[in-house]
């Protein structure tokens, strides 16, 4: 169980278009899911915390307007990236959180590695 | 804000040596979790910790939750090959309302065979 897919898995767009990248929770309903990114080498970054059918909450220094986030249903989150440019080449990781309260774990769909030329 | 670190960035071992990752919080912690990734995947949850001095035994790997709700560790007995890969602790902040997680910096371990 608690199966996250993220789909595309790789995509290579040139700059200046839009990506969107779609992450769904199989076998769970989740009310939140969170938008990562992680460079080579790095950890993990949190852009921004989606709820469902709500705004999504950015994290300090990720621009809004250019990373759009919808929450549309229990089990689809979408990150688009507006006006792509080589800087936003990077590996975007979602997670859908399980559980009740403050103790769900997370559980993180396969990643999408974009790369922007 | 909430700040988790995390110790040693790189530890390379021998197969059937031990392995220990240790990981602190700024900030007292409500739980904190436990991933890995392998070279080229995506985080993958191992462990959730929640009581102050828990330990936790997944086969060879060892979990610990300080005391204090502010520490925690995994421990590897006898390395294998299939270990290898990167360890991620995440905290989530006790004082926190979004059930965001802070992760640290992860401990990439290679395992020499």
């Amino acid at each position: 169980g608690a199966v996250v897919s993220q789909h595309p898995s790789w995509v290579i767009c040139k700059s200046g278009t839009s990506v969107k990248i779609e992450c769904r929770s199989l076998d769970f309903q989740a009310t939140t899911m969170f938008w990562y990114r992680q460079f080579p080498k790095q950890s993990l970054m949190l852009m921004a915390t989606s709820n469902e059918g709500s705004k999504a909450t950015y994290e300090q220094g990720v621009e809004k307007d250019k990373f759009l986030i919808n929450h549309a249903s229990l089990t689809l989150s979408t990150l688009t990236v507006t006006s792509a440019h080589p800087e936003d080449s990077s590996f975007y990781i979602c997670s859908a959180r399980s559980g009740s309260g403050g103790r769900g774990e997370q559980y993180f769909g396969p990643g999408t590695r974009l790369t922007v030329t | 804000g909430q700040q988790v670190m995390q110790i040693p960035q790189y530890q390379h071992v021998q197969e059937g040596e031990d392995f220990t990752t240790y990981c602190n919080s700024s900030t007292t912690l409500s739980n904190i979790q436990w991933y890995k990734q392998r070279p080229g995947g995506h985080p993958v949850f191992l462990i959730q910790l929640v009581k102050s001095g828990e330990v936790k035994k997944q086969k060879r790997l060892t979990f610990q939750f300080g005391e204090a709700k502010k520490n925690s560790s995994l421990h590897i007995t006898a390395t294998q090959t299939t270990d290898v890969g990167t360890y991620f602790c995440a905290g989530r902040d006790s004082g926190g309302s979004n059930y965001k997680l802070t992760f640290g910096k992860g401990t990439l371990l290679t395992v020499n065979p």
